[in-house]
């Protein structure tokens, strides 16, 4: 079974803070992907960034980074210096890769509502 | 380029009603996804498409829920006699190939409401 676990219902913040978005994620498949999505409120979700289970390497991309952590099972991600318009609803997902498993399919956690203040 | 379109945006049904949702994915991608959105929840999968073939819809919560793409482009999820828990966002995402791994590209989905 893939579950995926974002404790962190919302979250405010003041512009120009650095604010961490925690995801925490299950699976007992050998090989998956792990995603994080940006959904503003037009609705649209918006890819962000995509990790394999084999690549551990933190990823940094302009103010955004990401670190996995596969001993913790864990794909947290960073902002920084946030600005307003950081302001959306933010998914972790996963897909799986064992046999069984549907092509693509995405899990999705319940998704963190970030609001940044200016 | 376009992305991924679908219509209407928003939709409201009366109890009992038939309804249809569109989703025209991007140019040439293999694959084809449905999501179910609850208020305040992450999406839920219903369905997926490779092409024309529906290689699974085991998120497809009940009968009364039907999806097609007959050509292998555009596809539509329809809901038979809608009930008020069928009330919430339908996203549509499509991603170039059949794979693990490949980047879905979502539409911005229809919003049911059913009354």
């Amino acid at each position: 079974a893939q579950k995926v676990t974002q404790a962190q219902t919302e979250i405010s913040v003041v512009e120009k803070e650095d604010v961490t978005l925690d995801c925490v994620y299950e699976t007992r498949d050998t090989t998956y992907y792990l995603f994080w999505y940006k959904q503003p409120p037009s609705g649209e979700l918006v890819f962000l960034i995509r990790r394999n289970s084999f690549d551990e390497q933190n990823e940094i991309s302009g103010r955004y980074s990401w670190n996995f952590q596969k001993s913790t099972s864990s794909f947290n991600f960073t902002i920084t210096a946030s600005q307003v318009v950081d302001s959306a609803v933010y998914f972790c997902a996963l897909s799986g890769t064992d046999r069984g498993s549907t092509l693509g399919r995405l899990y999705f956690g319940r998704g963190t509502q970030l609001t940044v203040w200016p | 380029g376009a992305g991924v379109s679908q219509s209407p945006r928003y939709k409201v049904a009366k109890r009992g009603q038939d309804v249809a949702l569109r989703c025209d994915p991007i140019s040439g991608h293999v694959s084809l996804f449905w999501y179910q959105q609850a208020l305040g929840q992450g999406p839920e999968f219903l369905t997926y498409f490779q092409n024309e073939a529906q290689l699974d819809k085991s998120g497809l919560p009940s009968d009364r829920f039907f999806a097609e793409r007959p050509e292998g482009s555009v596809s539509t999820l329809k809901i038979q006699r809608t009930q008020q828990e069928d009330s919430a966002v339908y996203l549509c995402a499509s991603s170039l190939a059949s794979g693990y791994g490949y980047e879905q590209y979502f539409g911005p989905g229809t919003r049911l409401t059913v009354t």
